[in-house]
């Protein structure tokens, strides 16, 4: 079964307004979590390393005050993107690092879609 | 920086022929290279994955090869099924647990 529970699967919002995914690890402790982000037909391309109780690292060219990520907890990490826009629509999938075994476990990713 | 690219882009074929995917990758600083299958919609699951210092893996009907020193990793299916049918992504697993993905071979398998 899963072992990283990705919610929602699917979310559509308005623009202007702000959308919160939320990964957890089901039957480990996660330390690092990994936020990616696919656009239709492309590759996924990582946005972001979330480091419980720290700030998360993000790639050059990820704008770090709209994907607002917060690692609060072992089993936890949420991604908001705040202020939505179209181009924001995409499929963002989420991995943790079970740091007892590799590799990496996925979710099954969110499909948001910004109107 | 590290660039992966697969080809073919896309590819259909019969059920039950052999087939590869192929995957080159620009910097061989890596730890390990992994072949992911991802569903329409749906998240990754791995299929196999070699160590920096290995050749090749297989499972089942799948076996993957590593050439570092060429940069090139492929994805050898045997007797194809529809089920096969997916997207077939390789990433490679660079310093910091981060992985860079190819843009992805989408197969079909027609019955």
């Amino acid at each position: 079964g899963a072992v990283v529970s990705q919610h929602p699967s699917r979310v559509i919002c308005k623009s202007g307004t702000s959308v919160k995914i939320e990964c957890r690890s089901l039957d480990f402790q996660a330390t690092t979590m990994f936020w990616y982000r696919q656009f239709p037909k492309q590759s996924l391309m990582l946005m972001a390393t979330s480091n419980e109780g720290s700030k998360a690292t993000y790639e050059q060219g990820v704008e770090k005050d709209k994907f607002l990520i917060n690692h609060a907890s072992l089993t936890l990490s949420t991604l908001t993107v705040t202020s939505a826009h179209p181009e924001d629509s995409s499929f963002y999938i989420c991995s943790a690092l079970d740091p007892s075994n590799s590799p990496l476990h996925f979710g099954n990713g969110t499909r948001l879609t910004v109107t | 920086k590290q660039e992966v690219t697969q080809i073919p882009a896309a590819l259909s074929v019969p059920e039950g022929e052999n087939l590869v995917l192929n995957c080159s990758f620009t910097d061989s600083a890596i730890y390990n290279l992994q072949w992911f299958r991802q569903d329409p919609g749906k998240g990754l699951t791995s299929l196999l994955l070699i160590q920096s210092s290995q050749r090749e893996q297989t499972s089942g009907r799948l076996n993957a090869s590593l050439d570092k020193s060429s940069g090139r990793s492929t994805l050898y299916i045997a007797a194809s099924q529809p089920g096969d049918s997916a997207t077939y992504l390789c990433a490679l697993l660079e310093y910091g647990n981060k992985l860079v993905f190819g843009a992805g071979t989408i197969l079909r398998v027609k019955s």
